[in-house]
């Protein structure tokens, strides 16, 4: 099984500053990675996409970028609303994984 | 864009049975894979298993199978989850997640909001 490694767990950061989320796969995962959003209470959300596109009506703040191990998702300027949680998901290899999970919090 | 919803959850004794469903509307059914994902209360997002848009390959986590069928209806357009030998541990919202083949990668694309499966004596 591929485990996804998230970091930080927890980011503090206020609005409009710049977030950089990391995720480590334990292997290659080539870039069949996937970003998602998720606020409280409520499903996930598709950010990106094979590791760099943005989903439909995703905003350009948004960005993900890497290939093999080690990907990055980027918010470039934060808004109120870009506070949640957000996972990485990988689709190389059966079993699906998700990553822990990085808390994005109002500093 | 299509919509997904989840039914059949509640509280079961450890040991038990509970049988999900999932019913789509607004996109071609029969073209998706479907996934179950559940997040446990506090939790990350775990995925459970995957059905292809024929049925023709089924996967599952290794701590559900045996335990977990998941099956389809593409006439009902109907995603289902038959859990056995429910777990103490197995006690989350329970989501169905729609393939998109559009995408590199085939992320989940289309989400359901989620039913609570309750494994408590």
């Amino acid at each position: 099984e591929i485990v996804l490694t998230q970091s930080p767990a927890t980011l503090s950061l206020s609005p409009g500053e710049r977030a950089t989320l990391s995720c480590r796969a334990s292997q290659s995962v080539r870039t069949y990675l996937a970003w998602y959003q998720q606020k409280g209470g409520q499903a996930p959300r598709l950010l990106i996409y094979d590791a760099s596109n943005r989903a439909t009506g995703i905003p350009a703040r948004f960005s993900g970028s890497g290939s093999g191990t080690d990907f990055t998702l980027t918010i470039s300027t934060l808004e109120p609303e870009d506070f949640a949680v957000y996972y990485c998901q990988q689709r190389s290899t059966w079993p699906i994984t998700f990553g822990q999970g990085t808390r994005l919090e109002i500093k | 864009e299509g919509q997904l919803v989840e039914s059949g959850g509640g509280l079961v004794q450890p040991g038990g049975s509970l049988r999900l469903s999932c019913a789509a509307s607004g996109f071609t059914f029969s073209s998706y894979g479907l996934n179950w994902v559940r997040q446990a209360p506090g939790m990350g997002l775990e995925w459970v298993s995957y059905v292809s848009s024929r049925s023709t390959s089924i996967y599952y986590r290794d701590s559900v199978r045996g335990r977990f069928t998941s099956s389809r209806d593409n006439a009902k357009n109907s995603l289902y989850l038959q859990m056995n030998s429910l777990r103490v541990e197995d006690t989350a919202v329970y989501y169905c997640a729609r393939d998109d083949p559009t995408y590199g990668g085939n992320p989940f694309n289309c989400w359901g909001p989620g039913t609570l499966v309750t494994v408590s004596s």
